[in-house]
């Protein structure tokens, strides 16, 4: 079957950098994306990655190895407002979005 | 207005009643999305219309019934829910159905909970 596997929770520090990590194992692959949803909201989109490497976007980048199924999404300067679920979603041979169940990223100050 | 609008926000239900959701988007996207979220899952798809047909229907139970009239608009018709379909549902759209980096746009949801 489909599977995308994140971390539950997260906690990190005001001004810190967070790396949450994304495995996939789907049928097929054609792009993963990051997006952000914060609590009572809708998703926003965040990156989106269909070549192996690091893609940079002011404080958010993300990382894809296709070869390993992995991929994380990094946030550098952490401010309160980056409290949030951030879900992981692979889109498949079929081109459907497959999603993981979302990590809630929790800041302290 | 812009992006994807849903109503109602939130919605309180019994289990003999019959509701719709409604969700329109105002980005001239051609494709549009229903999905459940529930608590600690991963978003269920749960329908996918491309230029007002429909493409994808991920056996979801009957008591459920899309509508969409027009490529802006999407419906959920619902009727004789069980309280376990109480979850957040979302609309989203696209611009496409498939291929490169065609993000999905969400509505802010609909609270739906069955008594």
């Amino acid at each position: 079957g489909q599977n995308i596997d994140q971390p539950t929770e997260m906690t990190a520090t005001e001004g810190a950098i967070v790396q949450i990590n994304c495995t996939y194992q789907t049928s097929g692959f054609n792009g993963l994306f990051w997006y952000q949803q914060h609590a009572g909201e809708a998703p926003t989109f965040l990156s989106y990655n269909v070549l192996d490497g690091l893609e940079e976007k002011g404080r958010f980048s993300s990382f894809l190895s296709r070869s390993k199924g992995y991929s994380y999404l990094l946030l550098k300067e952490l401010q309160m407002k980056d409290s949030a679920s951030y879900l992981c979603a692979v889109r498949d041979s079929n081109y459907q979005l497959i999603w993981g169940a979302g990590t809630k990223l929790i800041i302290k100050p | 207005e812009t992006g994807v609008t849903q109503t109602p926000r939130h919605l309180v239900m019994g289990m003999t009643n019959k509701k719709s959701l409604k969700c329109e988007q105002h980005l001239g996207h051609n494709a549009m999305y229903w999905y459940k979220q529930s608590a600690k899952k991963p978003l269920e798809l749960m329908f996918v219309y491309s230029l007002e047909e429909r493409v994808e229907n991920n056996s979801v139970p009957s008591r459920f019934s899309p509508e969409c009239p027009n490529s802006s608009h999407l419906f959920l018709h619902l009727h004789t829910l069980q309280p376990e379909d109480s979850a957040l549902y979302l609309c989203a759209s696209s611009q496409e159905l498939a291929g490169g980096p065609d993000t999905q746009y969400f509505g802010p949801g609909t609270r739906l909970t069955v008594l």
